[in-house]
Order: structure tokens, then sequence, then C-alpha cells
């Protein structure tokens, strides 16, 4: 089955930009999205088709994917962006998703 | 807006059913250009896809392999909701399950508030 691998967890120093990957086999070919997990509230898309922005998502957010990786970066990261990130693909007509990265910011 | 609103028991017993509903606001059940979905989270599991609901001149299912034959989920749209059945449930089902549209094999969005079920005696 396919599988998405992202790094546990990632931590930024406020102002500063985070990267988190995420690796999956040519997921550069499938449409890549990410969803912000925090505290006891449900996700919320925060990039669809590897980098379009929902409204009301801020600008800093931003999304890439080519090759094996799909990127999602924040700039300027705030204390308020501190929530664990999930990114996900469809593969023959299954979504899948990948184990969460928590994002720290110090 | 669409919103999604879920409801249902947060206890099971083991061997029995879970069933939950997902009430959808702001859209239609029969919309052409949707799929209704159903996922869970788990610590052990993170989060996983069970299954989708979705019309296209007639109504179809997809399902997850992990759940599949254990899994139902059915439109209703006279009250234009959809539901969640899993039979057979075991401590290893206890998880956060969520209702979530997409726009056919895209993005999940929006979400439902989750509901936390708990598979125990």
């Amino acid at each position: 089955s396919y599988e998405l691998t992202q790094p546990p967890s990632v931590s930024v120093s406020p102002g500063q930009t985070a990267s988190i990957t995420c690796s999956g086999d040519k997921l550069g070919d499938k449409y890549a999205c990410w969803y912000q997990q925090k505290p006891g509230q449900s996700p919320v898309l925060v990039i669809y088709q590897d980098k379009k922005r929902p409204s009301g998502i801020p600008e800093r957010f931003s999304g890439s994917n080519s090759g094996n990786t799909a990127t999602l970066t924040i700039s300027g990261t705030q204390a308020m962006d501190e929530a664990d990130y999930y990114c996900q693909a469809w593969d023959n007509g299954t979504a899948v998703f990948g184990g969460g990265t928590k994002l720290t910011v110090l | 807006q669409v919103q999604l609103r879920q409801s249902g028991p947060g206890l099971v017993k083991p061997s029995q059913t879970l069933s939950l509903t997902c009430a959808v606001s702001g859209d239609s059940l029969s919309s052409n250009s949707a799929s209704w979905n159903w996922i869970r989270q788990s610590p052990s599991r993170g989060l996983e896809w069970l299954g989708r609901t979705y019309y296209r001149s007639k109504w179809y299912n997809d399902y997850a392999v992990s759940v599949k034959g254990r899994i139902t989920i059915n439109p209703d749209t006279s009250k234009n909701q959809f539901s969640l059945q899993l039979n057979s449930v075991t401590p290893e089902d206890t998880a956060v399950y969520y209702c979530a549209k997409d726009r056919s094999l895209s993005w999940f969005d929006p979400w439902g508030q989750g509901t936390l079920v708990t598979v125990s005696s």
C-alpha cells in the first residue's frame, strides 16, 4: 500500500521559516494537500493541489510538490502556527495520510 | 458555507456495531461534484480514511481495504445526511471519527467536529 512519510517533529523560532516534508513514491505525480490540527480540534485544510491556499489561510503558508517530496513552508512563523501538520494524497482511489509532524515554535 | 455536524454514541461494546451520522448543511448530498467521507484518527493508526459515498447519476461507495466487509456508508437524501456503520468492532476501532467532504478524489474540506468512539465492555 502507498505510504507518506513525515518527520515526527520540526522546531522553529518565531519569525523564521519552517519547512515540513512529506515523502512518497512519485508523489510529484499526484496532488498533495496539507492540514493543520490543533489540540482538541478537527483538521483544517491549509494547502490543496500542491500549492493553493483556501480562503482565510494566511499568505505565509505555501506548498510545493516535485519528485518524491511535497513541502509545506511557513514563512514568518507565528506562535499560533504551533500545531500538528498532515500531508495527504490519493492513490488508486484511496486517501492516504502522512503520520503527521508536530511543529513547535520556540 | 458547508457545515458538517456529527452525532452518535461515544461508547460501543466489543462485537457490536458502531453507528454515526453526519448532517450536511450548505450543500446537497446529491451534488455531482462532491464525495462524503468518513475518516478516523487514533494514536496507533494516525489519520485513516475509511470510505466515501457519492452521487454520479446513481449512488456509489468506496471503502478502505482495512475495513472492507465491516463498513457501510449510506446516504439519506431526505435528511441531507450520511451515516457510517462499522460492524464487529474491537478495542482497535477506538478512535475519533470524522466526516468530511471532498470534491472527488481531492482535498477534505470541511470536516465535522469529530466524535470520540470508545470500544469497551
